[in-house]
């Protein structure tokens, strides 16, 4: 199993750009999840998903959108790029359970905004 | 929302040191997780742990959910230790995400 996959690993953009972040898991699990993280912030949740079709607003969703049209799959859109969101961005996956909740996170993609 | 701190925001050992790292919680929780991120960025779950005390090698964590805290215990330190440590908890009302600590940066010096 690959796990949680995330293309591109860098990108650099330019103020204004509109890019798409692709995050993809092979453990068949309901929800997921994409984090943004910042120097001394710790991991901040932009938006996730509880299953196919759905999504919802984390702690920071203001400048992005995300689509979840297949389960395996989890998008995070950028429509216009601002140099607040150079940041780190990180995708996880989990398998909501009462037992463990356990997440398991991609590599990672490193976004600068230009 | 929920409240998430964690103690020290930086810690340096010499290798072969122990070393306790602290999280403390505003609210009741039903699911808090110890991740380690090492310093090429990878997030490694270390434990799954609400309640209760659980071992892994040189590893150990406790959490007092009735307190709201837990605690992450290192013991002989190596250099591969190193990296960030992150508490993550849920709160207690279903199938809502991680909050996440700030952090506690560890550097392991040989």
């Amino acid at each position: 199993n690959a796990g949680v996959t995330q293309t591109p690993k860098f990108r650099v953009l330019k103020t204004g750009q509109s890019m798409t972040l692709l995050c993809a898991q092979d453990m068949n699990h309901e929800y997921m999840y994409w984090y943004r993280q910042d120097p001394g912030m710790g991991l901040r949740l932009i938006h996730y998903s509880v299953g196919e079709g759905t999504t919802a607003k984390g702690e920071v969703p203001d400048g992005y959108n995300v689509s979840r049209l297949k389960k395996q799959n989890f998008l995070l859109g950028l429509e216009s790029a601002a140099p607040s969101q150079t940041s780190v961005y990180f995708c996880a996956s989990s398998w909501p359970g009462a037992k463990s909740d356990t997440q398991y996170f991609g590599p990672g993609t490193r976004l600068t905004v230009l | 929302g929920i409240q998430v701190e964690q103690s020290p925001p930086d810690l340096i050992l010499q290798e072969g040191a122990n070393s306790t790292l602290r999280c403390n919680f505003s609210d009741s929780v039903n699911n808090l997780q110890w991740f380690h991120q090492n310093p090429w960025g990878q997030l490694i779950n270390l434990f799954y742990i609400p309640s209760g005390t659980k071992q892994n090698g040189r590893l150990s964590a406790t959490t007092v959910a009735t307190e709201r805290y837990s605690l992450l215990y290192i013991s002989s330190s190596q250099t591969t230790d190193s990296g960030v440590y992150f508490c993550a908890v849920e709160r207690g009302e279903g199938n809502t995400p991680l909050v996440f600590g700030k952090g506690t940066r560890l550097s392991v010096i040989a």
